[in-house]
């Protein structure tokens, strides 16, 4: 059984499109975040949800959109796609805040 | 100074050898510290914890120097599936938010 799945895995879209990763975990999981590793490989934490509620909301453009709509999942829509955008983008989740449970990823490609 | 720095590698280890490598902090309260391993292409998955002084995990071997802000891994005997990218992580002062060092390639050689 996965424990945190994402879909798409891929994902190739243009410029100025809107696009939504999806984010689910069977771990029982109170905490699920989002990261951003950009091709320099640094891994970003752009938001986290404890319980549906947003706790971690780093400074990223308002494009980027998080919901949550029950413990077990977690989405992100990204309005009006930027080429800075391309990247993978990692869910992960947690019950004790420092053993994170990443999914596979989803790599993003603006062209 | 960066929060938290590596060095990108690659360490290229013959098989069997050891290697360790660093990575220093910036933040002095920080009180706990990972190790995250991360395959090519794959997701992070946590390796190991280091809280004091250190901690030992089979042929694994954290350490924490809190004099000069570093911490330490240290893999004996080497696997061919020990090639991954090992990425320091540190808490920030907000809970759960974790600080991703951008990782230090290794590479075990037959």
């Amino acid at each position: 059984d996965t424990a945190v799945s994402q879909t798409p895995k891929y994902l190739v879209t243009q410029m100025g499109n809107d696009k939504s990763i999806k984010c689910e975990q069977n771990l029982g999981h109170d905490t699920m975040y989002w990261y951003k590793q950009d091709s320099k490989k640094f891994l970003k934490i752009m938001f986290s949800y404890n319980n549906k509620e947003l706790i971690i909301n780093e400074t990223v453009p308002n494009r980027f959109s998080p919901k949550s709509p029950d413990k077990a999942h977690l989405n992100l829509h990204i309005n009006s796609l930027e080429l800075g955008d391309s990247a993978v983008y990692f869910c992960a989740s947690s019950r004790e805040w420092y053993e994170q449970y990443f999914g596979p990823g989803t790599r993003l490609t603006v062209t | 100074r960066k929060e938290v720095e590596q060095d990108p590698g690659p360490f290229n280890v013959p098989e069997g050898a050891t290697v360790a490598f660093n990575c220093t902090y910036s933040n002095s309260a920080s009180q706990s510290f990972f190790w995250y391993r991360q395959d090519c292409r794959k997701e992070p998955k946590l390796l190991m914890s280091v809280y004091s002084s250190g901690n030992e995990d089979g042929r694994f071997t954290a350490q924490l120097n809190r004099a000069s802000q570093y911490i330490s891994l240290l893999i004996r005997d080497s696997k061919l599936s020990d090639s991954a990218t090992y990425l320091c992580v540190v808490p920030t002062d907000s809970w759960g938010k974790l600080q991703f060092g951008a990782g230090t390639q290794v590479v075990v050689t037959p």
